[in-house]
């Protein structure tokens, strides 16, 4: 079963319109911890914001904000006004440790969003 | 500035031999990590290593190998017994894995071409 799944290959949105980019996971673990990253075609990964599952706020970056929904095991990540710049491929990522010291990030395979001017 | 370097950028070889990239961080990070990904796939663990001379295989090691002799490198070799090489490697480091929140911070990659 995939870890992450994010089901929107590609996305178009007119610029300064709002996205919402989804992901959901499967763990069975209680500790764990949500990533988003921002892949621009240069290739370098950019680290967008973080979720912990334990967080009762929705993490918020600047225009970036997190739809963290626990019981449907859903991370939504959401873009405010969308600018030009925003188009990438973008990465839900997970991070658990099932066994002590044995932590790793898993990653989904990511939605390609394009800006439209 | 702190960063994590990867070397080359680019990369060709011929099938066969076996090929080894580059990754340096000065972060003074204790976790390093090998990620491959492939053409509008997401990013799959190779090997992961938490700790000077400790390595971890991920969920795709066959064919690959790495050490881990000092906290600021970590070398990963694609030999040639790894079927289909060509693909983009990502190198990433964190601090220490009990900080839950603790970003992966990225390297800008090498793109390995085998033919």
């Amino acid at each position: 079963a995939q870890k992450i799944t994010q089901t929107q290959p590609g996305m178009f949105v007119q610029e300064k319109e709002a996205v919402t980019l989804d992901c959901t996971y499967d763990t069975s673990d209680q500790s764990y911890g949500l990533f988003w990253y921002k892949q621009p075609s240069s290739g370098e990964m950019i680290f967008l914001i973080y979720q912990g599952s334990y967080d009762e706020q929705n993490a918020t970056e600047g225009r970036y904000s997190l739809n963290f929904q626990k019981a449907r095991k859903s991370a939504n990540l959401v873009i405010s006004a969308s600018q030009l710049g925003d188009s990438a491929m973008y990465f839900c990522a997970m991070r658990e440790a099932p066994n002590f010291g044995n932590e790793k990030l898993t990653f989904g395979t990511g939605t390609r969003l394009t800006i439209i001017p | 500035d702190g960063g994590i370097t990867q070397s080359p950028k680019y990369l060709f070889r011929k099938e066969g031999q076996n090929v080894t990239l580059s990754c340096e961080q000065n972060l003074n990070h204790d976790a390093m990590y090998w990620y491959r990904q492939d053409p509008g796939q997401g990013l799959r663990l190779i090997y992961y290593s938490q700790i000077v001379n400790d390595f971890q295989k991920g969920d795709i090691a066959e064919g690959y190998s790495v050490s881990r002799e000092k906290k600021e490198s970590f070398p990963l070799t694609v030999t040639s017994a790894q079927k289909n090489p060509t693909a983009f490697y990502l190198c990433a480091s964190s601090t220490t894995w009990t900080e839950r929140n603790s970003p992966l911070h990225f390297g800008n990659g090498t793109r390995l071409t085998v033919t």
